[in-house]
């Protein structure tokens, strides 16, 4: 039983257009939104959080959207970068965190 | 600033074989999270702690267990080994157990025959 889930398994853009990386959830419950970046053989990094009672925070070249209504979360990244190549995770807390299956996202030069 | 570091980096195993891996934080969080990442299925929580003493079951914890001896280290058993417990394993910790970002160890990749 997912509670997270990532239906994009990979999404290849072009340097300096915009990456949008697409998650939903079904628990209602969940009242915080992560994205992790992970690189090969590391382990996942914080990137950007939101929590359920905005519907957007930014940080530099990352912006976060929570649609609660939809039960969807986007991560968009403007302008991309060959070094944001990576997978990205993302995840719903409440009690405990849990993870969608990731996308990984490649940047051409 | 080593912040969460997993031992052993890489184990293979034979199936029925025993072995612990071991999560050691130095942040003084006092929750603290183990994972598994497999293909296609994101990063699953197996066991979780939410202070010394204290462990609690996550999404898949057949398998496995775990201790919580001292506030800075976490501990995932598997008694038994079996093929289908091959998977990275990750470590976590939280300051708080909700709304905060987590903290990664580097992931021990377990192999077992």
């Amino acid at each position: 039983d997912q509670q997270v889930k990532q239906n994009s398994p990979s999404l290849s853009v072009q340097e300096g257009r915009i990456s949008i990386l697409n998650c939903d959830y079904t628990n209602s419950m969940f009242d915080y939104f992560l994205w992790y970046k992970k690189y090969p053989a590391e382990g996942p990094t914080f990137l950007i959080s939101i929590s359920s009672i905005k519907d957007k925070n930014e940080d530099g070249r990352f912006t976060v959207f929570l649609n609660k209504s939809a039960k969807h979360l986007s991560l968009h990244i403007v302008p991309s970068q060959p070094g944001d190549s990576a997978v990205y995770f993302c995840a719903a807390s409440r009690a405990d965190m849990r993870f969608g299956a990731g996308t990984r996202l490649t940047v051409k030069p | 600033n080593a912040g969460v570091t997993q031992t052993p980096k890489f184990r293979v195993l034979k199936t029925g074989q025993s072995m612990t891996l071991l999560c050691a934080q130095d942040m003084n969080h006092e929750y603290m999270y183990w994972y598994r990442q497999d293909p296609g299925m994101g990063l699953r929580l197996i066991h979780y702690s939410v202070g010394e003493g204290t462990t609690a079951k996550g999404e898949v914890p057949d398998g496995y267990n775990v201790s919580r001896l001292k506030k800075q280290n976490f501990l995932l058993g598997l008694e038994s080994a079996a093929p289908s417990q091959t998977s990275v394993y990750f470590c976590a910790s939280t300051y708080r157990i909700m709304n905060t970002e987590a903290f990664f160890g580097q992931g021990t990749r377990l192999t077992v025959v």
